[in-house]
C-alpha cells in the first residue's frame, strides 16, 4: 500500500493569494494525480503525471498548475486564489490501475 | 455526461445484514473497475477491483459482481459492520493505455447497530 502525504490538511486563504498544495509519496510510483472533489460529487481529475518532467491536464479545466521534478513529489500551485477554488483537493499515486490517495487538502478561499 | 453512475445517494442497512451498492456505466471501453471507501475528512481508500474478463471477485467480506451486458456492477458487503459506514465510490479505467479513472458520485452507506 502506498504512503502518500498531503500538506496542509486545511487552508483558509484570502482572494488573490498564491498557494501551493504539497503531495509526496514514498512508494516510488511513476504515476501521480490531482483530483478536485466537492461534497456529494464525483472526483474530477485536474492533473496527472506518468513520470518525471511529464504532466498533463485532466478532464476538469483548472486554473492550477503542477510540476514533477522528482518522482516522489507532485505539488499543485494556484497563482491567484479565488472563492471558486474552494474545494477538497486529493492527490493520488499508482503503479498500475489501483490509485492510492492522500488525506486531502480542504481549501477555503474567502 | 456522467459515464459512471451511482443512482442511490444513500443506503441504510442493519448491522450483520448484507449491503449492496450499485453502479452503472455507459462507456463500453471501460475494462477495469474499482471500489473505494471514503470517511469524512480523509482520502478514498482502495477496497476491491475487477477486470472486465471476470464476473466476480471476492476479498473477505467484500465481493464485486460485474455484468458486462447490462453495464452494471455491484459491491456486496457481508456481514455489514458499523465501521463500514462511509461513502463508497465506484470507478472505471478508461481502457488500454490509460491509467485514468472515472468516478461516480458515491453512495453513503450507514450501518445501524
Amino acid at each position: 500500500e502506498a504512503d502518500i502525504y498531503q500538506t496542509p490538511r486545511y487552508l483558509v486563504i484570502g482572494t488573490g493569494k498564491k498557494i501551493t498544495l504539497e503531495c509526496s509519496q514514498t512508494m516510488g510510483h511513476d504515476k501521480m494525480y490531482w483530483y478536485q472533489q466537492d461534497p456529494g460529487m464525483e472526483l474530477h481529475l485536474i492533473h496527472y503525471s506518468y513520470g518525471v518532467n511529464s504532466t498533463e491536464k485532466g478532464d476538469l479545466s483548472s486554473e492550477s498548475t503542477v510540476s514533477r521534478i522528482r518522482t516522489e513529489h507532485f505539488p499543485l500551485t494556484l497563482e491567484s486564489a479565488r472563492p471558486s477554488h474552494t474545494s477538497q483537493y486529493l492527490c493520488a499515486s499508482s503503479e498500475r490501475y489501483e490509485q492510492y490517495f492522500g488525506p486531502g487538502t480542504r481549501l477555503t478561499v474567502t | 455526461d456522467q459515464q459512471v453512475k451511482q443512482n442511490s445517494p444513500s443506503l441504510s442497512v442493519q448491522e450483520g445484514r448484507i449491503s449492496i451498492l450499485n453502479c452503472d456505466y455507459t462507456n463500453s471501453m471501460f475494462d477495469y473497475f474499482l471500489w473505494y471507501k471514503k470517511y469524512p475528512a480523509e482520502g478514498p481508500t482502495f477496497l476491491i477491483s475487477i477486470s472486465s474478463i471476470k464476473d466476480k471477485n471476492e476479498d473477505g467480506r467484500f465481493t464485486v459482481f460485474l455484468n458486462k451486458s447490462a453495464k452494471h456492477l455491484s459491491l456486496h458487503i457481508v456481514p455489514s459492520q458499523p465501521g463500514d459506514s462511509a461513502v463508497y465510490f465506484c470507478a472505471a479505467r478508461s481502457g488500454a493505455g490509460s491509467y485514468q479513472l472515472t468516478f461516480g458520485k458515491g453512495t453513503k452507506l450507514s450501518v445501524i447497530p
